[in-house]
């Protein structure tokens, strides 16, 4: 167990709905972190915060987007569902001072139908 | 372009048969290299760091070395229960809150 939380594990839903992932960090971590992993494009990078401000962005999409609250916890938002959003988010935390390795929650799967 | 490519995509080894696993890196500069483990359906393990060429790092059978261009993972006398996919990851120093991982390994251990 790496200390990290998400929910849900499971979401299914329909093209053009919106929704929200969840993600507690471990304790006393300040950064957060968002993948996606699909099947054929391994894991990507999303964006990332840290006590609260975003501090690096990837492949997100404008449709995507994401906020660090005052007790760290992060959340994911997806709208305009396509197909293609189809895959496992995973969060991941780290201390985010000197120390930057990443651990990770057990995933969001989402299945867009 | 910042890449990371993992070589091979597969790799089916039978119990205590020893090989490496390869990751190879194009970056504007490294701050850092990470390997992770993922059993199927979860999250990445964290299991090492390197920062700099020449560095090794161990942990029960697994060995991670770093060169300026490349990261071996070798694996002595594999048991079934390492049996998983190995990513590797890298953090460049124009950002050191962004990563770039490959497509990982996929390494199964028969007994």
């Amino acid at each position: 167990d790496s200390g990290v939380t998400q929910t849900p594990k499971h979401l299914i839903t329909a093209t053009g709905q919106r929704v929200t992932l969840r993600c507690s960090p471990r304790s006393g971590d300040l950064s957060v972190y968002w993948y996606q992993q699909s099947l054929d494009q391994g894991l990507q990078f999303l964006i990332q915060y840290y006590n609260g401000e975003e501090r690096a962005k990837g492949n997100i999409l404008e449709r995507f987007s994401a906020q660090q609250f005052p007790d760290l916890h992060s959340e994911l938002n997806l709208s305009s569902l396509e197909l293609g959003d189809s895959a496992l988010y995973f969060c991941a935390s780290s201390s985010g001072t000197s120390v930057y390795e990443q651990y990770f929650g057990p995933g969001t799967r989402l299945t867009v139908t | 372009e910042d890449q990371v490519t993992q070589s091979p995509e597969a790799l089916r080894l039978q119990e205590g048969e020893s090989s490496s696993l390869n990751c190879s890196y194009t970056v504007s500069g490294l701050r850092g290299l990470f390997w992770y483990r993922q059993d199927p359906g979860k999250g990445p393990e964290f299991l090492f760091t390197l920062y700099s060429a020449g560095e090794e790092k161990e942990k029960e059978r697994l060995k991670a070395t770093l060169t300026k261009k490349e990261s071996f993972l070798h694996i002595t006398a594999p048991k079934p229960e390492d049996s998983a996919t190995y990513l590797c990851a890298v953090q460049t120093k124009d950002n050191f809150n962004k990563f770039y991982f490959g497509s990982g390994t996929k390494l199964n251990v028969k007994p």
